[in-house]
């Protein structure tokens, strides 16, 4: 089975701190992908990456880094948090090929709330 | 473009019958993915369809229509724990390893 999994379950941050959010997945898998998930707007893409040191914007990229050292982690950065950035962060992994390998594997979510 | 639309919310009785339906419109089309998600939890995998017609898995089961751009997913024999939001996902044209998500359908089961 693949397992992915984040560093915190819930995180609790002040306006303007830095915040790190770390990806973890056992599976081998090229592409990761960092997500943001707010009611009513569903699954955001925020950044991905296809290989080590290789990334590209998604959707909502303002606001948010991401770095990719080794090919299991994939680390979301927020340089400066503020109060619109709570929300529920999932990072979720896959294969590279095609068709059901596109199948994506998410891990638990943190739920971050910036004060 | 591409765009996915998914009713909010539906209701169900345990033990029944519920179809969810999802309406894409794309161009190239590689395929759709159902996710399953509990309040508060990760979306799961339930499947993946790239041709025409029904697949069954379990009580789970899942239709496409290329031609109709849609898709559905019935779930048999309702048990509370199905209580969950249903995501529809289709590729990007860009790039297939990203997907495009619906909003997601939340059902509610009743007793």
């Amino acid at each position: 089975d693949v397992k992915v999994t984040q560093s915190s379950r819930y995180l609790v941050k002040r306006t303007g701190e830095k915040v790190f959010l770390e990806c973890v997945q056992d599976m081998d898998h090229e592409n990761m992908f960092w997500y943001r998930q707010d009611p009513g707007l569903g699954l955001r893409l925020i950044y991905f990456s296809y290989d080590v040191k290789m990334k590209e914007k998604g959707d909502i990229p303002e606001g948010y880094s991401v770095s990719r050292e080794k090919k299991e982690r994939f680390s979301l950065i927020l340089e400066s948090a503020s109060t619109n950035q709570t929300s529920m962060y999932l990072c979720a992994s896959s294969l590279i090929g095609r068709g059901s390998t596109d199948t994506q594997y998410f891990g638990p979510g943190t739920r971050l709330t910036v004060l | 473009g591409q765009n996915i639309d998914q009713p909010t919310e539906m209701t169900a009785t345990e033990g029944a019958i519920v179809q969810i339906n999802c309406t894409y419109q794309t161009s190239g089309f590689n395929g759709l993915f159902w996710y399953q998600q509990h309040a508060g939890e990760a979306p799961t995998f339930l499947s993946y369809n790239v041709l025409d017609g029904l697949e069954e898995k379990g009580r789970f089961s899942s239709f496409l229509s290329r031609s109709k751009g849609y898709s559905y997913l019935l779930l048999k024999e309702l048990q509370m724990k199905d209580s969950a939001s249903y995501l529809c996902a289709i590729p990007r044209k860009d790039s297939s390893y990203k997907l495009i998500f619906g909003s997601g359908t939340r059902l509610l089961v009743r007793p």
